[in-house]
């Protein structure tokens, strides 16, 4: 199975400051379709998970633009420009490119405002 | 708009039952392969089963191999997760999406709690 290996898994931050959280996969995740299939995903404190980024780089609708993602084949990142409030909570990344069996999921990054 | 709508949570003793489901709107179902995901408390996220489009194949993490069944309903929008033989460690949100993650929305989760 593929193994998603994520850095730092904690993340305190300054109000302002910049963020940016890594993802590496054990096996590239191109696909033959011409798509690479990595999303991040944002869970805030008691809520759902949200998609924020889909497909290494694009961001879901509503997504500020002070969050990007770039990346390809195994290693990946996403930065967020201007940490705000309304950002704490976990990051994961997510690779939908090789399953069966199923997607895998990065352990998860906490970020917090120091 | 495409939603994911999980239902069937609830509090059940270690060796019982549940059926979880998923009801989807918004987007043609059929076409998408589905997945279960959980979510232990103050845990991440963890794969649970697949399904293919059409329900012929389905895969599922060892946790949870030959206690739970996966399955749709492609004429009701529905997919489906029978659990059986549950144990405290499968407590958690369960959540439904799709096994590329194509959406960008999840649902808000069926909280199943093992207890006695």
């Amino acid at each position: 199975d593929v193994v998603m290996t994520q850095s730092p898994l904690s993340l305190p931050v300054t109000l302002g400051q910049p963020a940016s959280i890594s993802c590496r996969s054990s096996q590239s995740l191109e696909y033959s379709d011409g798509n690479t299939y990595l999303n991040w995903i944002q869970q805030r404190p008691g809520q759902s998970p949200r998609r924020l980024i889909y497909r290494v780089s694009n961001r879901d609708s509503g997504v500020p633009d002070r969050f990007s993602g770039s990346g390809s084949g195994t290693d990946f990142t996403l930065k967020i420009s201007r940490v705000e409030a309304e950002d704490v909570g976990v990051y994961y990344c997510m690779q939908g490119r090789h399953w069966p069996p199923g997607p895998t999921f990065g352990q998860g990054t906490k970020l917090e405002i120091k | 708009e495409m939603q994911l709508l999980e239902s069937g949570g609830g509090l059940v003793q270690p060796g019982g039952s549940l059926r979880l489901s998923c009801a989807a709107s918004g987007f043609t179902f059929s076409i998408y392969a589905m997945i279960w995901v959980r979510q232990a408390p103050g845990r991440g996220l963890e794969w649970v089963s697949s399904i293919t489009t059409n329900g012929d194949n389905t895969y599922y993490a060892e946790s949870v191999k030959g206690r739970f069944t996966i399955s749709r309903d492609n004429s009701k929008n529905t997919l489906y997760l029978q659990m059986n033989s549950l144990r405290a460690e499968d407590t958690a949100v369960y959540y439904c999406n799709d096994v590329r993650g194509n959406f960008d929305s999840w649902g808000q989760g069926t909280l199943v709690t093992v207890s006695s």
